[in-house]
């Protein structure tokens, strides 16, 4: 993705916690978004950070730093549903831009 | 139920023919976007509309065509002057744009023959 990197692929083990780091470049920075996409399907939306902090929703949670142009997803509780990608988003004027995905396995 | 729709959810193109996706929303959002995925790759734009009856160029325009006449659809058009058109294209539609969460159909999956 344009000036968005993540690491394109992560293995963790069910039950466990797992971060997936994202960086972005800042400027024109509108706002971080995550996605998880399982293979073959449509993206849906995990979580939206603008301001710097931590936003929980159940066993994800989400982080921003807007000076460092860094965000990271955590997973906790893995279960063996959340193997997928998991794609990193900033807002950009009108539209997103993507990275390209990092894609997690779960193992039992 | 709200949602998006595109259709076909499979596609195969002869060389030198024009297809059509569909994508309709009945979530009344201003916003929809095109987006192509290639495998093992992130979401490029390809084609962007703010509002009826206007849309912008994303960063992978050439050889595909849109139009949105009604503001619950923004069909593509993928023209034979895209020479890999095989992948897959998702459509997405949003409140507004630039900051507000993007919902995604369940995508066309393309293929030449």
């Amino acid at each position: 993705g344009q000036n968005i990197d993540q690491p394109t692929e992560m293995t963790a083990t069910e039950g466990a916690i797992v971060q997936i780091n994202c960086t972005y470049q800042t400027s024109g920075f509108n706002g971080l978004f995550w996605y998880q996409q399982h293979a073959g399907e449509a993206p849906t939306f995990l979580s939206y950070n603008v301001l710097d902090g931590l936003e929980e929703k159940g066993r994800f949670s989400s982080f921003l730093s807007r000076s460092k142009g860094y965000s990271y997803l955590l997973l906790k509780e893995l279960q063996m549903k959340d193997s997928a990608s998991y794609l990193c988003a900033r807002g950009s004027s009108y539209k997103l831009i993507f990275g390209s995905g990092t894609r997690l396995l779960v193992r039992p | 139920d709200g949602g998006i729709t595109q259709s076909p959810k499979y596609l195969f193109r002869k060389e030198g023919q024009n297809v059509t996706l569909s994508c309709e929303q009945n979530l009344n959002h201003d916003a929809m976007y095109w987006y192509r995925q290639d495998p093992g790759q992130g979401l490029r734009l390809i084609y962007y509309s703010q509002i009826v009856n206007d849309f912008q160029k994303g960063d992978i325009a050439e050889g595909y065509s849109v139009s949105r006449e009604k503001k619950e659809s923004f069909p593509l058009t993928v023209t034979s002057a895209q020479k890999n058109p095989t992948a897959f294209y998702l459509c997405a539609s949003s409140i507004g744009t630039g900051e507000q969460p993007q919902h995604f159909g369940d995508g066309t999956r393309l293929s030449i023959l």
